[in-house]
């Protein structure tokens, strides 16, 4: 059975770092590409980052671009988010999901989120 | 980057009918297009892939169609478990960006 277990949210004030953890099991993770995905209190999904299959590349969405910084451990079947600057408006759950693996599918498995909360 | 824009952004339905969501791209996507399910307090869950792939496991009341920019997400014989938030998704080499959601009450 595919689990994603996601870890790490919490209370922060702006301007400080954040590290989240997605404990990956129930299938080969380096034949998959994983992404993180957050949606605000009340709003909709918004994709976060992706990172490929040996973790050498990421890609992001312009509002985190140079603060966020996608990563993974193929050993420990691991993917992280390293977050830094926090803002107001990162504020959300953050969702770990399985993507592509050449099958034609993404996101095709999600954790059940983790909160993160930037208020002073 | 893409764009991608749901229509409506919600809807009133009853038990029994067909709903049509409507996601458009600001650019092609071909066939790079996914749709999703989220009911409240809960993670998404994954309908259908590649614009018409129908998810292992998903009722077969659920189809898609559509290529290019304009995408589709019918649902034929609405059932009480359907009500819920709907969010097209596409998936590029790059990037993924999601349509803002339908939400489909009674």
């Amino acid at each position: 059975e595919v689990q994603l277990v996601e870890s790490g949210g919490g209370l922060v004030q702006p301007g400080e770092s954040l590290r989240l953890s997605c404990a990956a099991s129930g299938f080969n993770f380096r034949s998959h590409q994983m992404s993180w995905v957050r949606q605000a209190p009340g709003k909709g999904l918004e994709w976060v980052a992706n990172i490929n299959y040996g973790g050498s590349e990421g890609s992001y969405v312009d509002s985190v671009k140079g603060r966020f910084t996608i990563s993974r451990d193929n050993t420990k079947n691991s993917l992280f988010l390293q977050m830094s600057s926090l803002r107001a408006e990162d504020t959300a759950v953050y969702y770990c999901a399985r993507d592509w693996d050449g099958s034609g599918r993404s996101l095709d498995y999600w954790g059940q989120g983790t909160l993160v909360t930037v208020s002073s | 980057d893409i764009q991608m824009t749901q229509s409506p952004s919600s809807l009133s339905a009853s038990v029994g009918d067909r709903v049509t969501i409507t996601c458009r791209a600001s650019q092609s996507v071909s066939s790079w297009l996914a749709w999703h399910q989220q009911k409240p307090g809960k993670a998404p869950k994954l309908l259908i892939y590649k614009a018409s792939s129908l998810e292992s496991g998903v009722p077969s009341r659920f189809s898609g169609s559509g290529s290019g920019t304009e995408f589709t997400l019918t649902i034929t014989s609405l059932q009480p478990d359907d009500f819920a938030t709907y969010y097209c998704h596409h998936y590029g080499t790059f990037s993924r960006a999601f349509g803002q959601g339908t939400k489909v009450e009674i």
